[in-house]
């Protein structure tokens, strides 16, 4: 059980170009989902956490009207990349929080972006 | 810096032997977590452990936490080649993740 979905697991875009990344529950049903970005070998950092049914709450200094999250129901989460640059390549891993209340995360297989 | 940071960045022990890592904090917390990362991929929940446990065990791995030293440690006993991974302790607070720079652990067959 819990397992998380992303989709795509790769893609390249051009630079200016928007990209969409979805992030799905499977089995449960996720009132709350997370979204980080991770460079090479480094630490994973939240972007936003997204509430289903409410505008996500984003992390200093990640700009909103960059990075557009969507969290339309239980088990769907979209982050859209807007007019994407190449520093915005970077691995976009996405987790979930069961609504049974618990603290763990349950983790997506992460979405690997290259703007070119 | 509020994340936690992993002790040693990397680790090569060979196949059985044990393998132990750090993780330091330094705010409050509600929780700590491990978690496993394979290359290019996601993150695999291991262990949670509660402010106010000091102990906890899963399969081959101990936790433990030390509060008043806001630290941490992961112990994998007689590891295995499969074990071959990043290892990263996040620090629990309002259900968010502040996710150390993660111990890069090469087992040895």
């Amino acid at each position: 059980g819990a397992v998380v979905s992303q989709h795509p697991s790769r893609v390249i875009c051009k630079s200016g170009t928007s990209v969409k990344i979805e992030c799905r529950s499977l089995d449960f049903q996720a009132t709350t989902m997370f979204w980080y970005r991770q460079f090479p070998k480094q630490s994973l950092m939240l972007m936003a956490t997204s509430n289903e049914g409410s505008k996500a709450t984003y992390e200093q200094g990640v700009e909103k009207d960059k990075f557009l999250i969507n969290h339309a129901s239980l088990t769907l989460s979209t982050l859209t990349v807007t007019s994407a640059h190449p520093e915005d390549s970077s691995f976009y891993i996405c987790s979930a929080k069961g609504l049974a209340g618990g603290y763990e995360q349950y983790f997506g297989p992460g979405t690997r972006l290259t703007v070119t | 810096s509020q994340q936690g940071e992993e002790d040693p960045q990397a680790l090569s022990i060979q196949e059985g032997e044990n393998a132990t890592m750090n993780c330091s904090y330094k705010t409050s917390i509600n929780n700590l977590q491990w978690y496993r990362q394979n290359s290019g991929r996601g993150l695999v929940h291991l262990i949670l452990i509660r402010s106010n446990e000091r102990e906890k065990h899963s399969g081959r791995l101990r936790v433990t936490l030390d509060t008043s030293k806001k630290s941490s440690s992961l112990l994998i006993t007689a590891s295995r080649a499969a074990d071959t991974a990043s290892y990263f302790c996040a620090r629990g607070s309002n259900y968010k993740l502040t996710f150390g720079k993660g111990t890069l652990l090469t087992v040895n067959p």
